[in-house]
């Protein structure tokens, strides 16, 4: 069965900080994707990122940042030099190859103080 | 987001009351899902279709139930409603996971509240 687990539940940084958002995943599928989508205060899901099972390179876009490791089951996303506007709800998924389970973990709260 | 389009946004149903949520996306895509959303427990999947004509159960099937009769359309039914299903219901759609550029698109919530 697939799981994700993002164990941070709530992170609160003040602005212009660094700050890493976890995400593990199980799966036994050696093909796979993961995504990551953030929640703002309004409610929408708004899609940030999808990775491959088969592309292991980082991910840099602006401010964010992906690090994927197979080796720890890890999907951790970095954002750098946090602002306001990150403050959001982030949620890590995991779909197997043919896309029939599209599982999310269960978020992490981001707060970014100014 | 762009393409899939949630009808109700808001309802409130008294508990045995039935109703039924219709998520329409303009994408072609083969693959739709619904979710429900509650405070700690990020999106569990409820049910998910990989087709027209085909569903299947997610997490959290029980109380629910859906039909796929066009490729379009997914529609999730609460038969009896129960107050443990007060919750935000979002619908999402994908082409094919393999695809290259390929994310799920959500449409906007569904707040349902049973009381």
């Amino acid at each position: 069965a697939q799981k994700v687990t993002q164990a941070q539940t709530e992170i609160s940084v003040v602005e212009k900080e660094d700050v890493t958002l976890d995400c593990v995943y199980e799966t036994r599928d050696t093909t796979y994707y993961l995504f990551w989508y953030k929640q703002p205060p309004s409610g929408e899901l708004v899609f940030l990122i999808r990775r491959n099972s088969f592309d292991e390179q980082n991910e840099i876009s602006g401010r964010y940042s992906w690090n994927f490791q197979k080796s720890t089951s890890s999907f951790n996303f970095t954002i750098t030099a946090s602002q306001v506007v990150d403050s959001a709800v982030y949620f890590c998924a995991l779909s197997d190859q043919a896309g029939t389970a599209l599982i999310f973990g269960k978020g992490t709260t981001l707060s970014v103080s100014s | 987001n762009a393409g899939v389009t949630q009808t109700p946004k808001f309802r409130v149903l008294k508990t045995g009351q039935s109703m039924t949520l219709l998520c329409a996306q303009d994408m072609n895509h083969e693959y739709m899902y619904w979710y429900r959303q509650d405070p700690g427990m990020g999106l569990r999947l409820i049910h998910y279709s990989v087709g027209e004509g085909t569903t299947a159960k997610g997490e959290v099937p029980d109380g629910y139930n859906v039909s796929r009769l066009k490729k379009q359309n997914f529609l999730l039914g609460l038969e009896s409603a129960a107050p443990s299903q007060t919750s935000v219901y979002f619908c999402a759609s994908l082409l094919f996971a393999g695809t290259a550029n390929t994310e799920a698109f959500f449409g906007q919530g569904t707040r349902l509240t049973v009381v």
